[in-house]
């Protein structure tokens, strides 16, 4: 009955491959988001989707590109990755727009070697 | 920049203390307010919010109040537990959705 799952929980990889992580929430909310959390805590909005739809897009690299197939999915596809990716990547709901508290997935350590 | 600042960290306190960790926020208007708690290895959880001027909130203990003439939601608990031990981080609401994160406060609490 887990609310924001994110799949997978660690991802080790090279420099310069391919890799992605995907999120379903099962709250029946509108809004999904992507945060990246680098290593003295700092959270940092990537990305938003309302009903598929893009909102939020901040200063990311084109290699991070977000897909939202369906309201309760939105998955995080990352090209050449570069040791400076290592993270913790967040994955959130919240019910739409506004002041509505959001909630987060249990996040995805990535590890550049 | 970051239009929340939070109390750097970390806080080091002994089982029972009282806990304050400021924070304070500039906006335009009236944005809401939160405190989100961070267990180890896990996401962020909502630990309360308030969501205009003077409302309090309340949650296991934690309480906060939204604080305009000051601009700050300071987070108090009058006797810290050993559970309590996360990293805390205050937010406000923004446009469009977006929330402006604190930069965390690591609170550890030693029995």
């Amino acid at each position: 009955d887990t609310a924001v799952s994110q799949t997978p929980k660690y991802l080790v990889t090279q420099m310069g491959n391919d890799k992605s992580i995907k999120c379903e929430q099962n709250l029946g909310h509108d809004t999904m988001y992507w945060y990246k959390q680098d290593s003295k805590k700092f959270l940092k909005i990537m990305f938003s989707y309302n009903n598929k739809e893009l909102i939020i897009n901040e200063t990311v690299p084109n290699r991070f590109s977000p897909k939202s197939p369906d309201k309760a999915h939105l998955n995080l596809h990352i090209n050449s990755l570069e040791l400076g990716d290592s993270a913790v990547y967040f994955c959130a709901s919240s019910p739409g727009m506004g002041d509505q508290p959001q909630h987060f997935g249990d996040g995805t350590r990535l590890s550049i070697l | 920049g970051n239009s929340v600042t939070q109390m750097e960290g970390p806080v080091t306190l002994s089982e029972e203390a009282f806990l304050t960790i400021n924070c304070t926020y500039t906006a335009t208007g009236y944005p809401s307010l939160f405190w989100y708690v961070q267990y180890p290895g896990e996401g962020l959880q909502l630990l309360l919010k308030a969501t205009k001027a003077d409302d309090k909130g309340s949650n296991k203990g934690f309480e906060a109040t939204y604080r305009k003439e000051t601009t700050s939601f300071h987070l108090e608990k009058g006797s810290v537990q050993v559970s309590d031990s996360a990293v805390y981080f205050c937010a406000r609401s923004h446009t469009g959705n977006q929330f402006y994160f604190g930069t965390g406060t690591s609170l550890t609490v030693i029995p």
